[in-house]
Order: structure tokens, then sequence, then C-alpha cells
């Protein structure tokens, strides 16, 4: 079975411009989450996804969004980039809200 | 209230030792405990979990004990390998939200 996949991997933009990241979910997986990891702050929940719902949000501004598909798919959108927003973005699914997590290999987002 | 404090931050043990990382919290709605394991450049995997009705839980060489009076758990590695280094994470969650600990980079000398 494949695992959680995100693209891309790399990612290099400059402040003010925007960023879309995509997660394609474990085949039966409906909730995906998003986690924000840097050196400084360590691994941050950022929303979770299930049934194309957020659920449940982390404490992050508003120029952090998502959205999931009908096919579980999900993205995550940053506008107007800050230095700061310079991360490990991870996305993990599960195949329902109490089941346990299966976290992807992440997009490495540079801010420059 | 939601922080899970880990410790230490970074642990060195010779092949075969045991490796002892622990994690303390303060939210008693915590229902689920996993431990992560992460190499460079990869995603978190998770290693083993356990729920707070259960005081120990142990999968092959790794094992965690908890302690819900103290508010406190652990993870031990038995017979440590060069290929256990890695950082690993604790984690809680409550509400279908995981709160993570700062990470242990967890060396193992040949």
């Amino acid at each position: 079975k494949a695992g959680v996949t995100q693209t891309p991997r790399y990612l290099i933009k400059t402040r003010g411009q925007q960023v879309t990241l995509s997660c394609s979910p474990i085949s039966g997986h409906r909730s995906v989450s998003w986690y924000q990891q840097t050196p400084g702050q360590g691994l941050q929940f950022l929303f979770e996804y299930f049934s194309e719902t957020q659920r449940n949000k982390g404490n992050f501004p508003g120029r952090f969004s998502g959205r999931q598909f009908s096919n579980s798919r999900s993205e995550m959108n940053v506008s107007t980039l800050e230095l700061g927003d310079s991360a490990l973005y991870l996305c993990a699914s599960r195949i329902g809200p109490d089941n346990e997590q299966f976290f992807g290999p992440g997009t490495r987002l540079t801010v420059l | 209230q939601q922080q899970v404090k880990q410790s230490p931050q970074s642990l060195i043990v010779q092949k075969g030792g045991i490796s002892i990382i622990n994690c303390a919290y303060e939210n008693t709605a915590f229902d689920y405990f996993p431990w992560y394991q992460q190499f460079p450049g990869k995603g978190p995997a998770l290693l083993i979990a356990i729920r707070p009705d259960v005081s120990e839980k142990k999968e092959g060489r790794f094992t965690i004990s908890f302690n819900k009076s103290a508010k406190q758990f652990s993870l031990h590695i038995m017979d440590s390998q060069p290929g256990d280094s890695a950082t690993y994470f604790c984690a809680a969650e409550s509400a279908r939200q995981l709160t993570f600990g700062s990470g242990t980079q967890l060396t193992v000398l040949p």
C-alpha cells in the first residue's frame, strides 16, 4: 500500500508570494492533518480535514488555509509568505478521527 | 496547558545499551500517547503508542511506561542499535489534535 505522498518535496519562494502544497493520503484514509516543523518551534498542528470539512485548527494566522477534496486529497495554502514560514510542512493521514496517523515525507519550504 | 515537555534534548548511548526518553504533560484531557521516530529527510513514523488505561506497553525492543498520576510517560529502547540513531518525539492527543514534545536526538555508538 502506498504511503502518504506530498508534492512538491522542495520549494523556494520569496517574501510576499503565496504557495500551495499538496498531500495525497493513503488509500482509504479520509482524515488529513497538516503540521509545521521548525527547529525553533518543533512540530506544530496546523489543521485537520475529514470528509472535506475542517474539523480542527491550530494556533496559526489566517494566512494558512487548507481544503480537502472529495477523493480525500488535501491542499494547504500560505499567502503573503514571511521568512518565518520557512519550515518542513508535514501531512498525515488516517482512516478516521480515532485512528493512528501516518506521516508523509514533507515539503521543505524556503522563503527568501 | 497544552505543552508536552520532553527530555533529554540529546542522548548518546553505546550499542547494546538502554536508551530512555522522558515526557511530561499537564492537560488531563490527553487520551493517546504515541512516540514517533524521525530520520533526516523523512516524516515522523509511529513507533509505539499507549492509552492512559495501561501502565506499560512493549513491542519488541521498545517499551512505553506510563504514570497517569504523575502525568509522565517514557520510552525505553532496549539493546540500542546504531540503526536506532534518529530523533524521537513523544506526543499527546486530545480532540484529535497531536501536541508534540521538542524531540530527542539519539545517537547510538557502534
